[in-house]
């Protein structure tokens, strides 16, 4: 079946540190790779989304890319704030699969001043 | 535009009860989806419907069920409550049929049973 794995949290950074979650997928073809970020005592919001091999999605500093040869999409940004502090959530829909997600399991990250 | 809107955003109820989660999509949307989030097993998802049809279901017992109406609201039920359904439910609206649109998630119901 479909699976996403990513990396165990609580990730906790320094203000301006450089981020990476790392999350690789299992899936048939060609999903479509998503990353949603929650915020405390909220639903999730779209952050970025690739549809096709080799696209990067990037959204407010941070990019991910589709990579087909290792199934990873992990999310980077190059200098986080205390704002960022929030879970991600990686996210598939298989080819197919109507708008079905398959969530990561998420990873929390705490930036520190 | 007025968001996903999901009532009550609270509630507690009794071993053995039933309720009703209410969720209105954004104007527009025809597929609205549900997902249950808890510590434990994360974001599972329990149904989507499309222009009034379940189009795809969960690994959910029975008791979990749902609708959607022809202004595309939709309501999830759960009968004969358990402790373990306590948690929070989610649910996305998106504008589009096939994979890769947007979902637009509401800010949930948090659902406590005692």
């Amino acid at each position: 079946g479909n699976s996403v794995t990513q990396m165990e949290g609580p990730v906790t950074l320094s203000e301006e540190a450089f981020l990476t979650i790392n999350c690789t997928y299992t899936a048939t073809g060609y999903p479509s790779l998503f990353w949603y970020v929650q915020y405390p005592g909220e639903g999730l919001q779209l952050l970025l989304k690739a549809t096709k091999a080799d696209d990067k999605g990037s959204n407010k500093g941070f990019e991910a890319t589709y990579r087909k040869e290792t199934t990873s999409f992990h999310l980077e940004k190059g200098s986080v704030q205390v704002s960022d502090s929030a879970v991600y959530f990686c996210a598939l829909i298989p080819t197919g699969g109507g708008n079905k997600l398959t969530f990561g399991t998420g990873t929390q990250l705490k930036v520190e001043l | 535009k007025a968001g996903v809107t999901q009532t009550p955003r609270y509630l507690i109820k009794t071993r053995g009860q039933q309720v009703t989660l209410s969720c209105s999509p954004i104007s527009g949307h025809r597929s609205v989806s549900w997902y249950q989030q808890t510590p434990g097993q994360g974001l599972q998802f329990l149904f989507e419907y499309f222009s009034e049809t379940q189009r795809n279901k969960g690994n959910f017992p029975g008791r979990f069920s749902g609708r959607q109406f022809s202004n595309s609201r939709s309501e999830m039920n759960v009968s004969t409550l358990e402790l373990g359904d306590s948690a929070l439910y989610l649910c996305a609206s998106s504008s589009l049929t096939t994979g890769g649109t947007e979902a637009f998630f509401g800010q949930g119901t948090r659902l406590t049973v005692v």
